[in-house]
């Protein structure tokens, strides 16, 4: 099955420290991976995708092959950074679906 | 453009009754995606329609959830016989074809009393 997995729950960090967010996803082929965000009484949204290689409010994120991981980093978070942050990938099975993570609330703490 | 469009915002329904929750996509997208998410957990796939089609319904459960996303008029995840474990928020998202990105609704907090 493919799965994708966020092993933190809850993570907790000072403004100003660096953050990341960890996500592995289960081995096969060439993965197309998102990172979701949901800020408080907000519709989910589109953080970044790997395949675009860009850096959206402060945060990057790399996909390692090896490591079948795509963790979502940021050097210096910031307040409004508090939120829920999902992972997901696109499952291509004869019709597409985004197949999403258990998520990781974050919280910035002043 | 609105973006997607999802109502009621919040449904109470007492045991046994039905819960229709609707999803109206983005102007231009004929692709339609409905999640659960369960207290504590994450987002879980149960349906991808496209117009009068339903294309995968792997993550339905068997009985009394349907789906629907009819030639005119809004996408309708439809629960009959509510019980407490339905309780839920349900996403909604819609992309247009060719389109990876999916967009998402603001979603439908069933709770079941």
């Amino acid at each position: 099955a493919q799965r994708v997995t966020q092993p933190e729950k809850l993570l907790s960090v000072f403004k100003g420290a660096p953050v990341e967010l960890k996500c592995n996803y289960s081995y096969s082929g060439s993965p197309e991976l998102f990172w979701y965000v949901q800020y408080s009484r907000q519709r989910l949204q589109l953080l970044l995708r790997h395949i675009s290689r860009e850096s959206i409010k402060g945060f990057t994120a790399d996909l390692n092959k090896g490591e079948t991981s795509f963790h979502l980093k940021k050097p210096f978070a910031q307040e409004e950074d508090s939120a829920m942050y999902y992972c997901a990938r696109l499952i291509i099975q004869g019709a597409q679906k985004l197949v999403f993570g258990q998520g990781t609330r974050l919280t910035i703490n002043p | 453009n609105a973006g997607v469009m999802q109502n009621p915002r919040h449904l109470v329904r007492r045991r046994g009754q039905e819960a229709r929750l609707r999803c109206s996509p983005m102007k231009g997208h004929s692709h339609v995606y409905w999640y659960r998410q369960l207290p504590e957990e994450g987002l879980k796939f149960m349906v991808y329609l496209q117009k009068e089609n339903i294309i995968d319904e792997s993550g339905m459960p068997k009985e009394r959830f349907s789906a629907e996303f009819p030639k005119e008029g809004p996408s309708i995840l439809r629960i009959q016989q509510v019980v407490r474990g339905d309780s839920a928020a349900y996403f909604c998202a819609s992309s247009p074809p060719g389109v990876t990105e999916a967009f998402f609704g603001q979603g439908t907090r069933l709770t079941v009393v």
